[in-house]
């Protein structure tokens, strides 16, 4: 497809369980990011892939969340044995850094998780 | 940290009112971008201006910048309620290669 798409649309899953979000950017895009939105509340950013280089991960909250990128294109966000606090929006963005000046973010519609 | 700081949180104008909203940051950019994102999903890029631009126009938005104050503002004009959203100003700091730093929006409201 044309733009970034991220699968499920939805996911509910039980305290203590593990859970793979999925993100397949745009061709092309080399960098790739991970934000989690919690009702309400801005982009908190998690993870950053751009090439080859090793992944930017500050912004992981716990040992429990990791992420890889394989092949430089498709990425996976897991989270494991969730607690309710992950509950949230989860948003990937590619984009094609090196730019510049002229550096625009492209989102998905985001992966909503509920823990329940 | 959070870099892009929006004000206000919420606002609630009249259809066909003007909208303004503000952000504020903490270091250095290439550029600052807004964002829109409906219903709490996927956001939507509006408008990026760059470090060495003062006002930029699209459409019936406007966006202004002070890098001496560290400052933004994006402007809607003619508001309709189809404009009701939240926005996000976004960062792209000077840094090498970082992420894009996003505010916690400013959630408007148009009422027909």
């Amino acid at each position: 497809g044309a733009g970034v798409s991220q699968s499920p649309s939805n996911k509910v899953t039980e305290k203590g369980k593990d859970v793979e979000l999925r993100c397949d950017p745009i061709s092309g895009h080399t960098a790739l990011y991970w934000y989690r939105q919690s009702l309400g509340q801005g982009l908190e950013f998690l993870i950053y892939f751009q090439g080859n280089s090793a992944p930017d991960k500050s912004g992981l909250p716990s040992d429990r969340f990791s992420a890889e990128r394989t092949g430089g294109s498709v990425s996976t966000l897991t989270i494991q044995r969730t607690q309710q606090e992950d509950s949230a929006v989860y948003l990937c963005a590619s984009w094609v850094p090196g730019q510049g000046w002229n550096t625009e973010a492209f989102f998905g519609q985001g992966t909503r998780l509920t823990v329940v | 940290s959070q870099q892009g700081e929006e004000d206000p949180q919420a606002l609630s104008i009249q259809e066909g009112e003007n909208a303004t909203m503000n952000c504020s940051y903490k270091t250095s950019i290439n550029n600052l971008q807004w964002y829109r994102q409906n219903s709490g999903r996927g956001l939507v890029h509006l408008i990026l201006i760059r470090s060495n631009e003062r006002e930029k126009h699209s459409g019936r938005l406007r966006v202004t910048l002070d890098t001496s104050k560290k400052s933004s503002s994006l402007l809607i004009t003619a508001s309709r309620a189809a404009d009701t959203a939240s926005y996000f100003c976004a960062t792209d700091p000077y840094s090498g290669n970082t992420p894009l730093v996003f505010g916690k929006g400013t959630r408007l409201s148009v009422i027909a």
